[in-house]
């Protein structure tokens, strides 16, 4: 069973602040994603990689930055966080077709 | 702008009826068109997939329907369940890019007894 975790699983926040999410992949897959969930657009892309080292834009990737500093680990940092980035935020690996989110992190900035 | 639409936004049904969850898509290079489910309070998981070369794809009581010429997919529950409350995403992605879909905007779906 696919295994992603991520961490903290809520957060409040200040506008202006620092806020980093973190991910964890036990899978050993090369490919990892941030996605953002908000009621009536579904699930959009921040960025992604392609293994250690690597991140791409996604569809969405501004106010975002992401980093990938080893195959299992894969943090979005939010540098000064705003009241619009108010979201649940779904991490996660994919291998073959298949993507497998961890449980979620609901981020609140006020 | 959406590259993938889903209808309708929500859907009430009786438990025993087919449900029918539709999806269109407008980038004729997208390949490969997953559902996953997602259940209240929990991530999305892969529900079933098909690809471009088929018009149909079958799990249980869960069926894909593809129409390439029109883009656009459904996907079908028959003998519908509580169980299968949730909220239901059409996602699509080309070859090219391996596993980086594009997720429609869901349909929540309740089956009531």
């Amino acid at each position: 069973e696919a295994a992603v975790t991520q961490s903290p699983r809520n957060k409040v926040a200040v506008t202006g602040g620092k806020v980093t999410l973190s991910c964890n992949q036990t899978n050993n897959h090369n490919n990892m994603y941030w996605y953002r969930q908000d009621t009536g657009h579904g699930l959009r892309l921040i960025h992604y990689s392609y293994g250690a080292g690597s991140t791409e834009k996604g569809d969405i990737p501004d106010g975002y930055k992401a980093s990938r500093p080893s195959q299992e680990n894969f943090s979005l940092i939010l540098e000064l966080a705003t009241p619009s980035q108010t979201s649940v935020y779904f991490c996660a690996s994919g291998q073959k077709n298949t993507l497998y989110f961890g449980a979620g992190t609901r981020l609140s900035v006020l | 702008q959406q590259q993938v639409r889903q209808s309708p936004q929500s859907l009430t049904v009786w438990e025993g009826e087919t449900t029918i969850l539709n999806c269109s898509y407008e980038d004729s290079t997208f390949d490969y068109f997953p559902w996953y489910r997602q259940f209240p309070g929990k991530s999305p998981a892969l529900l079933i997939a098909i690809s471009l070369v088929s018009n149909k794809k079958e799990d249980g009581r869960f069926t894909i329907f593809f129409n390439k010429r029109e883009k656009k997919l459904s996907l079908h529950i028959t003998d519908s369940q509580p169980g299968d409350s949730a909220t239901y995403f059409c996602a699509a992605s080309t070859a090219s890019s391996g596993q980086k879909l594009v997720f429609g905007q869901g349909t929540i779906l309740k089956v009531y007894l």
